[in-house]
């Protein structure tokens, strides 16, 4: 079936450098993302989520982009900080849906000091 | 106000036996939905609650696996009889109904982790 994945398992920067976390979908018919981050010992805490309408967005230190010509997602992180530290997860709904979430593997994100 | 709870938190029991895990939505969220995650793969999507009825159990591996929500608001999970495979982390979240947003956030609990050996 379609589904959501991710280019790199593990991705390690220096703290204070930008990180981007690459995600991959399949469903074209999928019209809003969403990121969620999780960290160790705790369930996924959504970040910050674009609807397919939408190309770019963002929040506080983060930004989402969206290219539906190639199907990809990616979420910029700047200026990293150790809490930063965690797996983070794309997922895929529909708008006005209450669906279950389709997610991708995970991209464990490392801060170095 | 609390968040989405699960118990227990760890639960560790031998190939056969049954498991039960529960999930506390937040009060007021008629959407609860549970999924799994196997050790290195994504979270998977395991069945959507609306109040009591079971929206969409697609996700259900197989009929090992009974979700029950009883009056609407908390939520368990058995596991019966509990096979290798079945190891991995449930997590529950729930959502508000309808609303003006066109997309409900949901909110997860911290999750079970559940070992069968």
């Amino acid at each position: 079936g379609e589904s959501v994945g991710l280019h790199l398992p593990t991705l390690s920067v220096q703290e204070g450098d930008n990180s981007i976390i690459n995600c991959a979908y399949s469903n074209s018919a999928s019209d809003y993302f969403i990121w969620y981050k999780q960290e160790s010992g705790k369930g996924p805490q959504f970040i910050i989520d674009i609807r397919s309408n939408m190309d770019k967005r963002q929040g506080q230190r983060v930004t989402v982009l969206l290219n539906k010509t190639v199907k990809h997602l990616s979420l910029q992180i700047a200026a990293t900080q150790p809490g930063d530290s965690a797996v983070y997860f794309c997922a895929e709904n529909m708008i006005g849906g209450a669906d279950g979430l389709t997610f991708g593997k995970g991209t464990h994100l490392i801060i170095q000091p | 106000e609390a968040g989405v709870t699960q118990f227990p938190s760890h639960s560790v029991i031998e190939k056969g036996q049954t498991v039960t895990l529960r999930c506390d939505p937040i009060s007021g969220h008629d959407n609860l939905y549970w999924y799994r995650r196997v050790m290195g793969k994504e979270i998977k999507f395991l069945l959507h609650f609306v109040k009591e009825s079971k929206q969409d159990e697609s996700g259900m591996p197989n009929n090992r696996f009974l979700a029950e929500r009883t009056g609407g608001t908390y939520s368990t999970l058995k596991v019966q009889p509990a096979e290798l495979e079945d190891s991995g982390v449930y997590f529950c979240a729930s959502s508000p109904l309808g609303g003006t947003s066109a997309y409900n956030e949901q909110f997860f609990g911290s999750g079970t982790r559940l070992t069968v050996l």
